[in-house]
């Protein structure tokens, strides 16, 4: 079984720029979330889709970024326009469960963002 | 609100010794409590998790975990260390309210042969 795919692993932009996350996950998987760490601390929850459907977007740090889930697969996270304080490691997770409290979420290798 | 403490920004442990990485929480209701480990230039993964039940948890690869209401912890051990152990862990924490992850700082792991 394939894990969680994350395109590209790694991404360098300028200031201003927009650039474009792409997660894939499990087959299967109803639920997808992002995080990320920023400077070496700790993982921030983004958000989460269940299906195509925003179930929380309660960690979305502001109006640059839009995440979309098509036809609940895989998913987009954009940045428009990318800011300094965006660089970090933005991971994608997804799990089977609509119950998702107990179920063991399967992380993404991660796109590692760099904004200059 | 929930959060998670790791006490220990770097542990460094002999190859064959017993390790122990710390994790203290705080929530409101009942925790669901998850290690992941994160191996250079890999994503996270999973190594067990505490829903309910037996305080002892057994994982992946040798790790196990102790839920202690109490203390509010849930400490990850291992009774023997390997080389390849070394990577950074991290405590997630969970209720019964929320479905995404609190994690903690993270730990950086040494094992030294």
């Amino acid at each position: 079984e394939a894990g969680v795919t994350q395109f590209p692993s790694h991404s360098v932009i300028e200031k201003g720029q927009t650039v474009t996350l792409r997660c894939d996950p499990i087959s299967g998987h109803d639920n997808l979330y992002w995080y990320r760490r920023v400077m070496g601390k700790e993982i921030k929850f983004l958000l989460h889709f269940v299906k195509e459907s925003k179930q929380d977007e309660s960690g979305m740090p502001n109006n640059r970024f839009l995440a979309e889930r098509t036809g609940g697969t895989y998913s987009t996270l954009k940045v428009q326009p990318a800011e300094l304080e965006d660089s970090g490691v933005y991971f994608c997770a997804s799990s089977q469960a609509r119950l998702a409290n107990t179920d063991t979420q399967y992380f993404g290798p991660g796109t590692r963002l760099t904004v200059l | 609100a929930q959060s998670v403490a790791q006490p220990e920004d770097q542990v460094n442990v002999a190859e064959g010794n017993p390790l122990t990485v710390k994790c203290t929480y705080s929530v409101s209701g009942n925790p669901y409590l998850f290690w992941y480990v994160q191996y250079p230039n890999r994503g996270l993964q999973f190594l067990l998790k505490y829903i309910t039940g037996d305080n002892l948890v057994k994982g992946s690869y040798g790790f196990e975990a102790e839920f202690n209401k109490s203390q509010t912890s849930f400490h990850l051990k291992k009774p023997s260390a390997l080389v390849s152990d070394s990577a950074l862990y991290f405590c997630a924490v969970r209720d019964v309210m929320v479905e995404n992850f609190v994690f903690g700082p993270g730990t950086r792991l040494s094992v030294l042969p």
